[in-house]
């Protein structure tokens, strides 16, 4: 079975410093990787995936995220906060195409002016 | 790109009463398609697998009876919650497959309150 664990239920930054929210993945077969983003009241906005054709993946709105195997891990990252980048960010998994997919419960990341 | 829509978009419903979300697929067609529910602050869960011509899958503790999903066609699958109590209140989403591993088009999600 696949699954996500997202590390810090709350992320809390300064505007313009660094972002990172941490993902680890558990997959028995290669996996497909994904970061979308929430904002209060809406749906999911994909941010970026991992496919296997690059294992540093860049994203919307500035964002980024590299696969390591080693530490099977995909974190997000985003150089410099934007107050506008406050919302729930989830990362999540699959394994193949008519499979659902499997999220982790989410990092609310918090930009403090 | 592909989109999912969902309608409606808000309900809000008196307990005791049914509701129907409709899951459509608007320029592709999808075999397949997949109910999450979001509780307040918390991440989305699987309910259930929407296949067409066939029966529903439904996860583990997912009530089949209450959640009713209809794949009448290949680009519509319907959530009917039967009987909605305010424990019900959730956000509704689905999503199909794209085709590819790595694509899954979501649809805006449906914010259901029953009073």
């Amino acid at each position: 079975a696949q699954s996500v664990t997202q590390l810090g239920s709350h992320v809390s930054v300064s505007e313009g410093a660094l972002v990172l929210l941490r993902c680890n993945y558990s997959s028995s077969v290669p996996p497909y990787l994904f970061w979308y983003v929430q904002y209060p009241n809406q749906g999911l906005q994909l941010l970026l995936k991992y496919t296997s054709a690059a294992t540093l993946v860049k994203g919307i709105n500035g964002f980024e995220a590299e696969f390591k195997k080693s530490e099977t891990s995909f974190h997000l990252t985003k150089p410099s906060a934007h107050m506008s980048d406050a919302a729930e960010y989830f990362c999540a998994v699959i394994s193949s195409g008519n499979t659902p997919l499997v999220f982790g419960k989410g990092t609310r990341l918090s930009v403090i002016a | 790109g592909a989109v999912v829509s969902q309608h409606p978009s808000r309900v809000i419903c008196k307990s005791g009463t049914s509701v129907k979300i409709e899951c459509r697929s608007l320029d592709f067609q999808a075999t397949t398609m997949f109910w999450y529910r979001q509780f307040p602050k918390q991440s989305l869960m699987l309910m259930a697998t929407s296949n067409e011509g066939s029966k529903a899958t439904y996860e583990q503790g997912v009530e089949k009876d209450k959640f009713l999903i209809n794949h009448a066609s290949l680009t519509l699958s319907t959530l009917t919650v039967t009987s909605a109590h305010p424990e019900d209140s959730s956000f509704y989403i689905c999503s199909a497959p794209g085709g590819l591993a790595d694509t899954q088009y979501f649809g805006p999600g449906t914010r259901l309150t029953v009073l």
